[in-house]
């Protein structure tokens, strides 16, 4: 079955460089959430979509913008990398935000040199 | 959204049942209980939730108590590859659906 494709799957940059990840959900799933995982951490919430709209948003720093486009693939922009933006990046999606299970994607590892 | 409390960790011999447990008890009448597991730097996994009755599916069984306030996540045949962390969520119904993970409990799977 299809998953939830992440890209790129490893990324590495400078501090107060920019960049950009994306997130292509489950044929179907209407629905994406993007997560942040440091190094030693569990995952934390960060944005959520539903039908190409902001549905819902956690800890995001003002440096990080998300959207959905209208294929409802989901780009998360980062900007003004510190080096604590090191983290593992996840996307799930769902279909409908309502009780139906999140699934995730592979994840795309972020390093700030 | 509740708060769930589970242990830190736990050992399973290979082949046996591992009983993983999560307390829940300020669950509210519209949260499910959701389980995930985490392999080593992986995505999260999906593996079973509910909301008052037990469950099953392919990976595990979900044992949830009359009273809500605590649930078992049961996998049946622990093989190696189920050494992961296990993540106890309790999510509002139909409420946007973020997952807030907590600590979750790291199970070691011993040949």
């Amino acid at each position: 079955a299809a998953g939830v494709i992440q890209s790129p799957r490893h990324l590495i940059k400078e501090k107060r460089e920019t960049a950009t990840l994306k997130c292509y959900p489950i044929p179907r799933h209407d629905t994406v959430y993007w997560y942040q995982q440091g190094p030693g951490q569990d995952p934390q919430f960060l944005i959520s979509f539903y039908e190409k709209m902001q549905s819902d948003k956690g800890s995001i720093p003002d440096r990080f913008s998300a959207q959905q486009f209208s294929d409802y693939h989901s780009e998360l922009n980062m900007s003004s990398l510190e080096l604590g933006d090191s983290a593992l990046y996840f996307c799930a999606s769902s279909p409908g935000p309502g009780n139906q299970p999140q699934h995730f994607g592979d994840g795309t590892r972020l390093s700030i040199l | 959204d509740a708060k769930t409390t589970q242990p830190t960790s736990m050992d399973c011999a290979e082949g046996r049942a591992a009983n993983l447990p999560c307390n829940h008890s300020t669950i509210s009448g519209n949260e499910y209980v959701y389980w995930y597991r985490q392999i080593h730097s992986q995505g999260p996994q999906y593996i079973i939730h509910g909301l008052k009755n037990n469950e099953t599916n392919e990976m595990a069984s979900l044992i949830i108590t009359e009273d809500r306030k605590s649930s078992t996540l049961i996998l049946p045949h622990a093989t190696l590859r189920d050494t992961a962390v296990y993540y106890c969520i309790v999510r509002p119904y139909n409420q946007g659906g973020k997952l807030i993970f907590g600590q979750g409990t790291e199970l070691s799977v011993k040949p």
